[in-house]
């Protein structure tokens, strides 16, 4: 079992559309959370941090941790079609010093 | 701006051939990883330094090289003995986060295609 699992995709949503991204993982002493967003042919860049469980929101974006069911979601409201992108989701554990990336979920967003 | 340079932006090798990545950063950042892409694989690391002159294996060092004998350079050298190189190399650096997360920042990234 990985440690980290994302739904790769692809996904694709009509412009205004609220898009929900989602990754599970399976041990508990992850303690930090992160998204990345990766346009094609560029390399990431991080969307949003989060540390503990609850909601996160930085304009049209959302990130969601629940650590008691090791699920952690990122929420678009009102895609847009330059939000089509890679979407990947980072956990990251102090104790171990690991950093671990999902296998990131393209989306496509259709004007 | 301060950021991450790498290059070349693409590069084709033939089998055999040794190759090596360029990585610049100017965030004065004291830790440097590589990382290698490929489809439905997320982010593998290669290698990763914490500070100048040290460096430690990643989860597939196998194949690769890295030097770190300044904070601004970590350069990346693939050799004939990766069996797979074919994939997008990914340069990023980072400084402890408020609360001591690692969160990176990325180059470009590198194309390596091996014909």
């Amino acid at each position: 079992q990985k440690e980290v699992e994302q739904d790769p995709g692809p996904l694709s949503v009509p412009e205004g559309a609220i898009v929900s991204l989602n990754c599970t993982y399976s041990n508990s002493a992850f303690q930090y959370f992160m998204w990345y967003r990766q346009y094609s042919r560029k390399g990431p860049e991080l969307l949003m941090y989060t540390y503990s469980s609850g909601n996160k929101e930085d304009g049209r974006f959302t990130a969601q941790v629940d650590k008691s069911s090791k699920y952690i979601s990122l929420f678009i409201r009102d895609s847009q079609p330059s939000d089509s992108a890679t979407y990947l989701c980072a956990i990251f554990s102090s104790n171990t010093g690991k950093l671990i990336f999902g296998q990131g979920t393209t989306l496509q967003v259709k004007p | 701006d301060g950021g991450i340079t790498q290059s070349p932006k693409y590069l084709f090798r033939k089998e055999g051939q040794n190759v090596t990545l360029s990585c610049e950063q100017n965030l004065n950042h004291d830790a440097m990883y590589w990382y290698r892409q490929d489809p439905g694989q997320g982010l593998r690391l290669i290698y990763y330094s914490q500070i100048v002159n040290d460096f430690q294996k990643g989860d597939i060092a196998e194949g690769y090289s890295v030097s770190r004998e300044k904070k601004e350079s970590f350069p990346l050298t693939v050799t004939s003995a990766q069996k797979n190189p074919t994939a997008f190399y990914l340069c990023a650096s980072s400084i402890p986060g408020a609360a001591g997360a690692n969160v990176l920042t990325f180059g470009a990234g590198s194309r390596l295609t091996v014909l």
